[in-house]
């Protein structure tokens, strides 16, 4: 089955610079690539996503890039806010089947 | 609109109890998924139904049952708990394969 590695577990940066979360997956039939964002209590919320047929996605200062021969994907945020505090998730699905990365624990240092 | 939710928010168990874990959507998705978050793991793919009438086993469905009982509804049943299964399950729902899912707030689980 599929298997997702998310590098950094965790990631502190000064309010204003950027964040970069990469991610790697195994398997070469997965087509459907999506970020979550989840705050302390609460259930994971979708920030982005893209598709196996689109290299770069971007929204607002949130922007995804996706290599499929290297199979990995990465998430940017730039201009980073305090509130943008939260552990970040990617995933990798073909179907139904979606496999998540361990997650990364952003920290915004105001 | 409520989007996905979830009851019970909280629920503890002995080994050996059942349960059922319910769960709706009112975005009229076909699909509807099971996952289970524990820590340091992200989250697992426990059943998932593509769409009305439809169940199929994730990642680690052993221990549990699921249920479409409508397109609105999709439960999970722990039939005898074991302390394995004390984790936060999150229930989720996408138009189709290739969207985002709206999760639920989730149930946190303890099994004692």
């Amino acid at each position: 089955g599929e298997n997702v590695e998310q590098h950094p577990s965790t990631l502190s940066v000064q309010e204003g610079d950027s964040a970069v979360i990469k991610c790697t997956y195994s398997d070469s039939a997965s087509n459907y690539f999506p970020w979550y964002k989840q705050e302390l209590g609460k259930g994971p919320q979708l920030i982005i996503d893209i598709r196996s047929n689109v290299g770069e996605k971007k929204d607002q200062r949130i922007a995804v890039t996706l290599n499929k021969t290297a199979k990995h994907f990465s998430l940017h945020i730039t201009e980073t806010q305090p509130e943008d505090s939260a552990v970040y998730f990617c995933a990798a699905s073909y179907g139904h089947d979606m496999r998540f990365g361990a997650g990364t624990r952003l920290t915004v240092k105001p | 609109n409520a989007g996905v939710t979830q009851t019970p928010k909280f629920q503890v168990l002995k080994t050996g109890q059942s349960m059922t874990l319910q769960c709706a959507q009112d975005m009229n998705h076909n699909s509807m998924y099971w996952y289970r978050q524990d820590p340091g793991m992200g989250l697992r793919l426990i059943y998932y139904s593509a769409s009305e009438g439809t169940t199929d086993k994730g990642e680690v469905p052993n221990g549990y049952n699921v249920s479409r009982l409508n397109k609105r509804e999709f439960s999970l049943r722990l039939e005898s708990a074991a302390p394995s299964q004390t984790s936060v399950y999150f229930c989720a729902s996408s138009e189709d394969a290739v969207s985002g899912g709206f999760f639920g707030p989730g149930t946190r689980l303890t099994v004692l």
